[in-house]
């Protein structure tokens, strides 16, 4: 069964703090993702990798940072959390695809507050 | 403007009810997702279509491509439909860009 987990479902931080997320994936796709999901906004793309070591800024990278070291595993990092980044974050994963079709993967999401 | 618009927002039904969701685009798209998620956060995939229509169940899903625009209809909804439903198209060869999502709530 395909799965993508998180490192955790609910986080508190102090502002200032450095933060890490992290996701892994079991089902060896060459494309991750980091959203964040806040009410009335729906998704929004903060970074995506396609391979790893290699990274693309999403629509929202600012504040954030990213790291693949490792095909399965996808980390974000806030180097000086801010209180504006109090959201939920989900990470998702795919198969590189050159066909119609390019079904994301999500992981069970992490909720961090921002204090 | 967004490029995925849903509407509505929030929609509330009694058990047993017709649910129509509906989304709209702004980009050519090859193909739509529609996604839901339950309560806790966990991402599911319904629907990936690019013509016509989709029947999983209770849910059918369809698209006009000309018009940019694809409906999610749930029949004779129960509680357990109750969840956000998302409306998602492809943005590039990998990526996705999500309508803001609708919440549905089916009472007993």
């Amino acid at each position: 069964d395909v799965k993508v987990t998180q490192s955790s479902r609910y986080l508190v931080k102090r502002t200032g703090e450095k933060v890490f997320l992290e996701c892994v994936q079991d089902m060896d796709h060459e494309n991750m993702f980091w959203y964040r999901q806040d009410p009335g906004l729906g998704l929004r793309l903060i970074y995506f990798s396609y391979d790893v070591k290699m990274k693309e800024k999403g629509d929202i990278p600012e504040g954030y940072s990213v790291s693949r070291e490792k095909k399965e595993r996808f980390s974000l990092i806030l180097e000086s959390a801010s209180t504006n980044q109090t959201s939920m974050y989900l990470c998702a994963s795919s198969p590189w695809t050159t066909g119609a079709y390019n079904e994301q993967f999500f992981g069970p999401g992490t909720r961090l507050t921002v204090l | 403007k967004n490029e995925v618009e849903q509407s509505p927002q929030n929609l509330t039904a009694q058990e047993g009810e017709f649910i129509t969701i509906n989304c709209s685009y702004s980009v050519g798209i090859s193909a739509l997702h529609w996604l839901q998620q339950h309560p806790g956060g966990g991402i599911v995939s319904l629907f990936m279509l690019s013509s016509g229509k989709k029947k999983h169940g209770r849910l059918i899903a369809t698209i006009n491509i000309q018009e940019k625009h694809s409906s999610l209809h749930i029949t004779a909804s129960h509680p357990r439909d109750s969840a956000v439903y998302i409306c998602a198209v492809r943005k590039g060869a990998q990526k996705l860009v999500f309508g803001q999502g609708t919440r549905l709530t089916i009472n007993p």
